[in-house]
């Protein structure tokens, strides 16, 4: 099935840096959503972006709808140590009654106080 | 509001057995998916219910099964299983906001199975 193509899969930082993550397609998609995953937890919501172009911040993190609509990208500030976890991108095209989502396979970022 | 629950936690199977998931939504949520996450496949498309009826399917063979009630709770099944099929599987419930309106998908904390 379609897949979303995220990366880095990892990442390995110190306190204090800033993060960047992407996820592409060969699709176009109409929404796309970031997620935060913390260890025997579900994902949780972080940021959902639903036009071309859309800049949308949440704190430190900071998201974007590419103009294509085929990539996004996610924006960590100044992390810490409790940024730990799994990031996900997900998409959702429109029409109808659509309502799956396609995930990236998640980047893991460790965070070193 | 309470958030979306999952029952058992954790479940312990052996192959050819079968087994049921159950999942509550947030109240006031019509809509349920389901997922499945594996470390080699990541989170992948189940299906989806809205006021009892599937409305969306993904990729998975028969022996994956769901149905949804009329307080909108849902449950999964999985027949035959396979040791392929050990996975967390999560839902997550959307509010009745109509279509397309998949912005606000909140996620359980997931059923972690084992197929021994």
């Amino acid at each position: 099935g379609q897949q979303l193509n995220q990366s880095p899969q990892s990442m390995f930082i110190q306190e204090g840096e800033d993060v960047s993550m992407n996820c592409t397609s060969s699709s176009i998609f109409n929404t796309w959503l970031w997620y935060k995953q913390d260890p025997g937890e579900g994902p949780v919501l972080l940021i959902a972006l639903y036009k071309a172009g859309e800049l949308t911040s949440n704190g430190r993190l900071t998201a974007q709808f590419g103009i294509t609509r085929k990539d996004s990208f996610l924006n960590i500030s100044a992390s810490i140590p409790s940024d730990v976890g799994i990031y996900f991108c997900a998409g959702q095209r429109s029409g109808g009654s659509n309502y799956k989502l396609t995930f990236g396979k998640g980047t893991l970022l460790t965070v070193n106080p | 509001k309470a958030g979306v629950t999952q029952t058992p936690r954790y479940l312990i199977k052996t192959r050819g057995q079968q087994v049921t998931l159950s999942c509550s939504p947030i109240s006031g949520h019509r809509s349920v998916s389901w997922y499945q996450q594996t470390p080699g496949q990541g989170l992948q498309f189940l299906f989806e219910y809205f006021s009892e009826t599937q409305r969306n399917k993904g990729n998975f063979p028969g022996r994956f099964s769901g149905r949804q009630f009329s307080n909108s709770r849902s449950e999964m099944n999985v027949s035959t299983l396979e040791l392929g099929d050990s996975a967390l599987y999560l839902c997550a419930s959307s509010p009745p906001d109509g279509p397309g309106s998949t912005d606000t998908q909140y996620f359980g904390p997931g059923t972690r199975l084992t197929v021994l």
